[in-house]
């Protein structure tokens, strides 16, 4: 079945230190997203691509980047890792930019110390 | 995107349907109203969509008004594993960037 994974899991860094999360999906979709969510908010939107090559800033980008070289993956770096990025990150994607629905991966906890 | 307002939380007996209203008087003709769910921190999940008609899946019925300024997620039959965030969404069909709000706390008890 077609899947959205994000990887790893879990981990913790330190301050300072550069971070990539990955995000794979199988769908083909051409939408990706990344968000964050800390404890007890709402997700807000970090950075979202609508195809290779594109990308483009969220809400709260100060800090992430991203890149999208193909259509399956979309990783999120922070280059100077901060304690206040720490946090659950969820990555999504949905087919195309008109009217569907978004699937979401299980989400990264990043621990910054 | 037009902002919604939710209830903070509400609680629902077990095999009963739950009812979860949702107001979003700015709403423009454009924007439709989405549903998603997140289970205790787990990457949230799709439930429905609806532009201005009723609509019903197999997990919910969504019921928007007339003026399309409020709707209401109905699940017809709670059980505990439908404890959950509920979030409610308006969003352009273009661009599915969606904003999150803080959602609806639903307590399904036995």
């Amino acid at each position: 079945d077609a899947e959205i994974t994000q990887s790893p899991r879990h981990k913790i860094t330190e301050t300072g230190r550069q971070v990539t999360l990955a995000c794979h999906q199988t769908w083909n979709h051409n939408n990706m997203f990344w968000y964050r969510q800390d404890l007890g908010h709402g997700l807000r939107l970090i950075h979202y691509s609508y195809g290779v090559q594109d990308t483009n800033k969220g809400e709260v980008s100060d800090g992430y980047s991203v890149s999208r070289s193909n259509t399956e993956d979309l990783p999120l770096t922070l280059e100077s890792a901060a304690s206040s990025q720490t946090s659950v990150y969820f990555c999504a994607s949905s087919e195309s930019r008109e009217n569907t629905e978004a699937f979401f991966g299980q989400g990264t906890r990043l621990t910054v110390v | 995107d037009a902002k919604t307002t939710q209830p903070t939380s509400m609680d629902c007996a077990e095999g009963r349907a739950a009812n979860l209203p949702c107001n979003h008087s700015t709403i423009s003709g454009n924007e439709y109203v989405y549903w998603y769910r997140q289970i205790h921190s787990q990457g949230p999940q799709y439930i429905i969509h609806g532009l201005k008609n009723n609509e019903t899946n197999e997990m919910a019925s969504l019921i928007i008004t007339e003026d399309r300024k409020s709707s209401t997620l109905i699940l017809p039959h709670a059980t505990l594993r439908d404890t959950a965030v509920y979030y409610c969404i308006v969003n352009r069909a273009a661009g599915n960037k969606l904003t999150f709000g803080g959602g609806t706390r639903v307590l399904v008890k036995p």
